[in-house]
């Protein structure tokens, strides 16, 4: 089982809709938590970071955490095209003392039609 | 203000050459990061330097790998005797100094690396 698991879609909606990524992981040393965009042949993009459980809001993205269920999901309100995108969640913790070390998942591509 | 910048933005080279791929991190970042982007792999660690501390390079794949980092600043990330299966994106990543807890990384844009 791989440390992080990311469903890679391809996820395509309409403009407008509300959009959910999610990741689930299997490393409860997992701490910090983070969700980056990536457009094409571009470097990635920090979107939201958090740390532990719990919720974060910046203006349409939501973050939420869940480290009972060992799982994380990125919410996008009012989806835009220019959203369209590779999401890629990662995280990081106290495993071997290394919490700068990223894990990521592979990414999901988002397509979102005007 | 600038941010992370890497050079060059693609390069080619013949199997068994050696290169060397320039970050630039953003200002005042004491933490810096080579990860590596393949199609099958997805985004992996390579190296972590902060500061004067010795670098982590637990995740350098093999010896042909090496990097370093002068003055606190720019980073060279250099491969020998380069193979195919190094075809890959190379990113490089900075951060403020960490204080034990996590670190909000911020990406360049990548040197695509091909080998032929």
């Amino acid at each position: 089982q791989k440390e992080v698991e990311q469903d890679p879609g391809p996820l395509s909606v309409p403009e407008g809709a509300i959009v959910s990524l999610n990741c689930t992981y299997s490393n409860s040393a997992f701490q910090y938590f983070m969700w980056y965009r990536q457009y094409s042949r571009k470097g990635p993009e920090l979107l939201m970071y958090t740390y532990s459980s719990g919720n974060k809001e910046d203006g349409r993205f939501t973050a939420q955490v869940d480290k009972s269920s060992k799982y994380i999901s990125l919410f996008i309100r009012d989806s835009q095209p220019s959203d369209s995108a590779t999401y890629l969640c990662a995280m990081s913790g106290r495993s071997g003392g290394s919490n700068y070390k990223l894990t990521f998942g592979k990414g999901t591509l988002l397509t979102v039609n005007p | 203000g600038a941010g992370v910048s890497q050079s060059p933005s693609n390069k080619v080279t013949e199997k068994g050459k050696d290169v060397e791929l320039r970050c630039d991190p953003i200002s005042g970042h004491t933490a810096l990061y080579w990860y590596r982007q393949s199609l099958g792999q997805g985004l992996e660690f390579l190296i972590y330097f902060q500061g004067n501390s010795a670098p982590d390079k637990s995740g350098l794949p093999s010896d042909r790998f090496s990097a370093e980092r002068t003055g606190g600043s720019v980073s060279t990330l250099t491969i020998q005797r380069t193979q195919q299966e190094d075809s890959a994106v190379y990113l490089c990543a900075s951060s403020l100094a960490q204080s034990g807890g996590g670190s909000e990384q911020y990406f360049g844009p990548g040197t695509r690396l091909t080998v032929t």
